[in-house]
């Protein structure tokens, strides 16, 4: 079968650091991906992985281990506005299967 | 150019009965996938569509059926509804077929089944 897990609930203030993790199980994996949703919202494209290592796009950066099928998003400086709900996903052939998602808080 | 696009955005149906969801991808975008997803939940995969073939179907009934348009928008059909059919719908569209790198996802339509 393939199945995701990360963390239901974050908790951070303004300008700090936070990491959101993600372990999958799944076969005919191609990548792994970061979603934003916001309240009311739909799924925002964040990062991709499709090969071991980090990649940084801005605040965000995304991490992948394909030996230990596990990844993580970063997000650096934390805004207000980054209370949202983050998914991870899995690339597998003609479709992509999300996690239950990471709901993030952010106070000031 | 404009994003995703889907119609209508809430609907309200009541057991039993269909309903149709419709699409339009990014211009350019050949490719559409169809995400039910339920308040507290990930989107679950239900259909990936592409030059109008059906190219990956998810665990749902066959009450669930779609299909792509020579213009590349599709519809999503959803028959004899029920109650558990209630959720966000979710469409996307990508330029990748296969591995899904980067799915670009409509507003969603709201269906409510009483």
């Amino acid at each position: 079968g393939q199945s995701l897990e990360q963390p239901s609930e974050v908790t951070a203030v303004e300008g700090a650091i936070v990491q959101i993790n993600c372990t999958y199980q799944t076969s005919g994996f191609y990548g792994l991906s970061w979603y934003q949703q916001h309240d009311g919202g739909a799924p925002t494209f964040l990062s991709y992985n499709a090969l071991d290592g980090l990649e940084e796009t801005g605040r965000f950066s995304s991490f992948l281990s394909r030996s230990d099928s596990y990844g993580y998003l970063l997000l650096q400086e934390l805004q207000m506005k980054d209370s949202a709900s983050y998914f991870c996903a899995v690339g597998g052939y003609n479709k992509l299967i999300f996690g239950a998602g990471t709901r993030l808080a952010v106070h000031p | 150019d404009a994003g995703v696009t889907q119609s209508p955005t809430h609907l309200i149906k009541t057991r039993g009965q269909h309903v149709t969801l419709r699409c339009s991808p990014i211009s350019g975008h050949k490719s559409v996938s169809w995400y039910q997803q339920v308040l507290g939940q990930g989107p679950q995969f239900i259909f990936q569509y592409y030059e109008k073939e059906e190219r990956g179907r998810g665990n749902f009934p066959d009450r669930f059926s779609a299909r792509q348009f020579p213009n590349y928008s599709s519809e999503l059909n959803v028959n004899a509804l029920l109650l558990g059919d209630s959720a966000l719908y979710l469409c996307a569209s990508s330029l990748e077929v296969v591995s899904n790198e980067k799915l670009f996802f409509g507003s969603g339509t709201q269906l409510s089944v009483l």
